[in-house]
């Protein structure tokens, strides 16, 4: 099964951007990367996902090493509502097993 | 659209006591999912469904029970409560396309066994 490394945590200055790496050096080829967040006391709720190419969505933007070993999430604009955890997810073993979520990445953001 | 709901929100329960938390989605989705977070961890899998009537069990099943009676509701049961599952209970649910995974959470159930 693939596997996901993220750091446990990043600090960052409100209105700045944001870049949250994560490392899928096992993933496969057509694999898609997915990132999800969860603020605090709630449950997660899905942020983007992506294959080859980057990908741009309202909350974010996915971008994909040429190698697909690594990608990192962009907030281009962090704002406080944005302090959560990030979780890079790996994909499920297979059909609709569910999502393996790490510790992920806790991001704090100083007014 | 109310998206994914669980009843109830908080729960204290004694030790050998059950209970039935209740997820409900308006989605029309097919695949349904019950998660647990401990503190400071991240989701675990209890149990999931692929469709109504039909139920499999995840990363950390014993103690649990579920049943999809309904495609709309996903029920998780405890039969005796140890405090060992004192935890926040997640339910999700999903649709499933070209390998891409979306999941819709709920709100969570946090449980308290003494």
């Amino acid at each position: 099964d693939a596997k996901t490394t993220q750091p446990n945590s990043m600090e960052s200055n409100e209105e700045e951007p944001v870049h949250l790496p994560c490392n899928h050096s096992t993933i496969s080829g057509t694999d898609y990367i997915h990132w999800y967040r969860q603020l605090p006391s709630q449950g997660p709720e899905y942020v983007i996902h992506g294959l080859t190419s980057n990908v741009n969505n309202r909350m974010a933007s996915l971008a994909i090493a040429e190698d697909r070993k690594s990608s990192t999430l962009i907030l281009h604009r962090a704002t406080l509502r944005d302090a959560a955890v990030y979780y890079c997810i790996p994909p499920p073993g297979g059909g609709a097993d569910g999502l393996t979520f790490g510790k992920g990445t806790h991001l704090i953001i100083q007014p | 659209n109310a998206g994914v709901t669980q009843t109830p929100k908080f729960r204290v329960l004694k030790t050998g006591q059950s209970m039935t938390l209740l997820c409900a989605q308006d989605m029309n989705h097919e695949y349904m999912y019950w998660y647990r977070q401990d503190p400071g961890m991240g989701l675990r899998l209890i149990h999931y469904s692929v469709g109504e009537g039909t139920t499999a069990k995840g990363e950390v099943p014993d103690g649990y029970n579920v049943s999809r009676l309904k495609k709309q509701n996903f029920l998780l049961g405890l039969e005796s409560a140890a405090p060992s599952q004192t935890s926040v209970y997640f339910c999700a649910s999903s649709y499933w396309g070209q390998g891409a995974y979306e999941q819709y959470f709920g709100p969570g159930t946090r449980l308290t066994v003494t």
